[in-house]
């Protein structure tokens, strides 16, 4: 069974600073994706960002990117110019690439940005 | 606009007590789902399906049963809550080799209180 792990439950920083949250999984499978999860106070489950197993190069959407290591089965999100929105808690996810199309969740972290 | 429906919001019940939470999606999406979160605990499947007719367990059914007769509605039925069932209930979907694309659209959550 698949695992997800975040080891921070809550992170502040200020605003305009670069935040990273860590995520550690453990699967024995060799084809799979990863997402991080944004869930703003009103509970919506925003999707943040992607990266598929196969693909070498770390995703990024704006001020938003990760850094996959496969082999260390680490996925962590790095927040630039952080903002008062992006106040929230981040999920990682899992899901394996064949079969039910199941999200397998991490505990996940409360980040706070402060003015 | 494409979205996924749960209702109520927020429910206060008592132990015992049947109840129902209702989730539709307008998006001809085949696959359905039914989390719930938890502190500490992010969040964990309960039931999923996979197209009309079919369902199957999550990792934690106990206590819950699902029904699909249609493919746009995919009720979460408690027939006997206890306080344990306590929790933020989300419902998911995701179009049938997709999901791994655009991760899932979620419904803005059940807050359900069992006491």
């Amino acid at each position: 069974a698949q695992t997800v792990t975040q080891s921070q439950p809550e992170m502040s920083v200020q605003e305009a600073e670069t935040v990273t949250l860590s995520c550690t999984y453990d699967t024995s499978e060799n084809n799979y994706y990863l997402f991080w999860y944004k869930q703003p106070p009103s509970r919506q489950m925003i999707l943040v960002i992607r990266q598929e197993a196969y693909k070498q190069q770390n995703a990024t959407e704006n001020r938003f990117s990760v850094n996959f290591q496969k082999a260390a089965k680490s996925f962590s999100l790095k927040i630039s110019d952080s903002q008062l929105g992006d106040t929230a808690m981040y999920f990682c996810a899992f899901m394996k690439q064949q079969g039910a199309q199941k999200l397998v969740f991490g505990q996940g972290t409360r980040l706070t940005i402060n003015p | 606009e494409a979205q996924v429906t749960q209702n109520p919001r927020y429910l206060i019940t008592v132990t015992g007590k049947k109840l129902t939470v209702t989730c539709s999606q307008n998006m001809n999406h085949e696959y359905m789902s039914w989390y719930r979160q938890d502190p500490g605990l992010g969040l964990r499947q309960i039931y999923y399906s996979m197209n009309v007719e079919v369902t199957d367990k999550g990792d934690v059914p106990e206590g819950y049963k699902v029904s699909r007769k249609e493919k746009r509605n995919f009720p979460l039925i408690l027939e006997s809550p206890s306080p344990n069932q306590t929790s933020l209930y989300f419902c998911a979907s995701s179009l049938s080799g997709t999901g791994e694309l655009y991760g899932y659209t979620f419904g803005s959550g059940t807050r359900l209180t069992v006491v």
